[in-house]
């Protein structure tokens, strides 16, 4: 079956670092993605991994380790403006790469 | 303007009712999608197509149907609409993965409540 768990909600103060984590079971793996979604917005594509290990791209970074189904994303220096939910999405093994969404980890950041 | 369109935005109907909601792309991308979004559920798949011939179910396809009526046009209808088809919709479009941008890109959401 296929099964993607993240929090369900997060808080953090602004400045502060603050780690999402997403693990998950799916039929096959052709990376895993974050997204970020603003309320009542479009999501917003964040990272993309495929091989273990840690992609840096400014104030955000994400991590995946394969063999232990696991993924997180990190939020550095949080700004107010990070208040969103962070989506966390797997592509599916089979040839369509179609992609799987978790249900998404609302993160709130206090002044 | 928007690289992926999504109209209406929003819509209000009655049950028994059918709605059609319109998605258009100038992003060149082959591959479009259609999800909803509920509260605590996160993105649910209704339907995929990969090119104008290619039509897909996902994982929620019952009460819904789609239409490739072209490569940047793809549009979701609902024949019936029912109370608990009342969600966020949002159309996405890809590229292959071999052209190099993986992730999808979504349209701005088409919210719709079923009385």
């Amino acid at each position: 079956g296929q099964n993607i768990d993240q929090p369900t909600e997060m808080t953090a103060t602004e400045g502060a670092i603050v780690q999402i984590n997403c693990t998950y079971q799916t039929s096959g793996f052709n990376g895993l993605f974050w997204y970020q979604q603003h309320a009542g917005e479009a999501p917003t594509f964040l990272s993309y991994n495929v091989l273990d290990g840690l992609e840096e791209k400014g104030r955000f970074s994400s991590f995946l380790s394969r063999s232990k189904g696991y993924s997180y994303l990190l939020l550095k220096e949080l700004q107010m403006k990070d208040s969103a939910s962070y989506l966390c999405a797997v592509g599916g093994g089979d040839s369509s790469y179609k992609l799987i969404f978790g249900s998404g980890t609302r993160l709130l950041v206090r002044p | 303007d928007a690289d992926v369109t999504q109209t209406p935005r929003n819509r209000i109907t009655k049950t028994g009712k059918r709605i059609m909601l319109e998605c258009s792309q100038t992003k060149g991308h082959d591959r479009m999608y259609w999800y909803r979004q509920d509260p605590g559920l996160g993105l649910r798949l209704i339907y995929y197509s990969f090119d104008v011939k290619d039509i897909n179910k996902g994982e929620i396809s019952d009460g819904y149907s789609v239409s490739r009526q072209a490569q940047a046009k793809f549009s979701l209808s609902l024949e019936s609409a029912i109370p608990n088809q009342t969600a966020l919709y949002f159309c996405a479009t890809s590229d292959p993965p071999d052209r190099g941008e993986r992730e999808l890109f979504f349209g701005e959401g088409s919210r719709l409540t079923v009385l």
